[in-house]
Formats: C-alpha cells, structure tokens, sequence
C-alpha cells in the first residue's frame, strides 16, 4: 500500500471550531514535513520535525516516529485555512526526496 | 524575494511534442527538487540537484524525461514525445542545502496539458 496515509481524505469546520489531521507511515521515517496547498496552487511549509512537537500560533503538529505517524490539529479555524493539508515523510536518505500523502482538503465555512 | 519561480504557469502541447518547464530557484540556494502533481497519483518525488550536480533522479521517467541546472539560477525539466499521461502540475522547490532541517520552498508549479 501507500508509504504514506492521509486522514481524513476531506475535512469541513466552522470558523473558530478546532480539529486534526492525520498521517500514518509504513516504515520508520527520519522526519516529517506538513504543507498547505493555497488556492494558487503553491506548496507552504508548516512545520518540519524530526520529534516531538511543534506549536506555531493555531498550528500544531507532533512527530512519533516509533509509531508511525504525524499529527497537524488546527484550532480557531480560519477562512484561510482552508487548502489542501500535505504531509511528507523524509527517508534516512535525503537524496531520494520527500514521498508525500494524498492531502487532506480543508474547506472552513462562515 | 519572489520565492521559487516557475515558468510557464501553463502549457498545453499536442502529443509528441517536447515540452520545457523552467525554474528559478531561491538565490542561494544551492538544491533544487522537482516534483510532479496528480489527481490520481499525488505528489512525486522526480530528481533533485545539489549545486548543480544531479544527485538522483530515481523519480524520473527512464524515457523522455530530462533534467538539467547548467547554472545555480535556474533548471529546466524536458519532456520529450509529450504523452497524455504527462499531463500534470510539475513543481520546483529549492532549500538552502538539501540536507536536513532544510525545508524546501515550493514554487506554484507548471500545469502541464497534453492533447
């Protein structure tokens, strides 16, 4: 199957209301990128992590590696955040790029 | 600072014919990745270039497919004998050194139509 899972497929909020996101690997990964999609198409780093967790303003995203999996929760949400949510997992081999999930679409309403 | 440039925004051309997207990386930047975006298949990795040498391009299509940096401020991607299947958002991204913690920057992509 896919190195990379993405769930949900699509995701609905709610100005102000909160949710997460998430992304299962197959095999132990050196480290996980998440990217949102704008409208235009461009691809905008959120977060890069090796472990852990990380916090930026309504962001979070959390890494564990032993698990398997990556997590981006969105709190407050805004218009703007609507886009298309990648993760992208980093092999111990830099060189052979990152392998992305199939994104979750986020669509935040009035 | 622009950001990662890619040239043309669009392109359409007729099966079998060539195809060159452009890319103008960050200035500094000194690795340069290109990908490829479908509905059907996502976001793939095709190659990628550390101060102008090609470090691998295990993503790419083993025919038609090349990718040259003839100098650090920019890249191009050709396709030759264009395909149907081709057709796809092609996008380049640059970081600072291609290594770790290096996140790279991406630009909005080439959508590529093959009729």
């Amino acid at each position: 199957g896919m190195p990379v899972e993405q769930n949900p497929p699509a995701l609905s909020l709610y100005e102000g209301a909160e949710s997460g996101l998430r992304c299962n690997f197959s095999t132990t990964m050196k480290g996980v990128q998440w990217f949102q999609q704008n409208h235009r198409g461009r691809l905008i780093t959120l977060f890069y992590l090796a472990q852990g967790t990380k916090e930026n303003g309504r962001l979070k995203s959390t890494f564990n590696s032993k698990e398997r999996y990556s997590t981006l929760h969105i709190k407050d949400a805004q218009l703007e955040d609507s886009g298309t949510y990648f993760c992208a997992v980093e092999s111990n081999n830099y060189a052979q790029g990152l392998t992305f999930g199939l994104g979750t679409r986020v669509s935040v309403f009035p | 600072n622009a950001g990662v440039i890619q040239t043309p925004r669009h392109k359409v051309t007729g099966k079998g014919q060539e195809a060159t997207l452009w890319c103008e990386p960050i200035s500094g930047h000194s690795a340069v990745f290109w990908y490829r975006q479908t509905i059907v298949q996502g976001l793939e990795f095709l190659t990628y270039f550390r101060n102008q040498a090609p470090i691998d391009d295990s993503g790419m299509p083993k025919e038609r497919f090349s990718a040259q940096m003839p100098n650090q401020s920019h890249s191009t991607l050709k396709i030759q004998s264009t395909q149907p299947q081709d057709s796809a958002v092609y996008l380049c991204a640059s970081s600072l050194s291609g290594g770790d913690n290096q996140a790279p920057l991406f630009g909005e992509g080439t959508r590529l139509s093959v009729l």
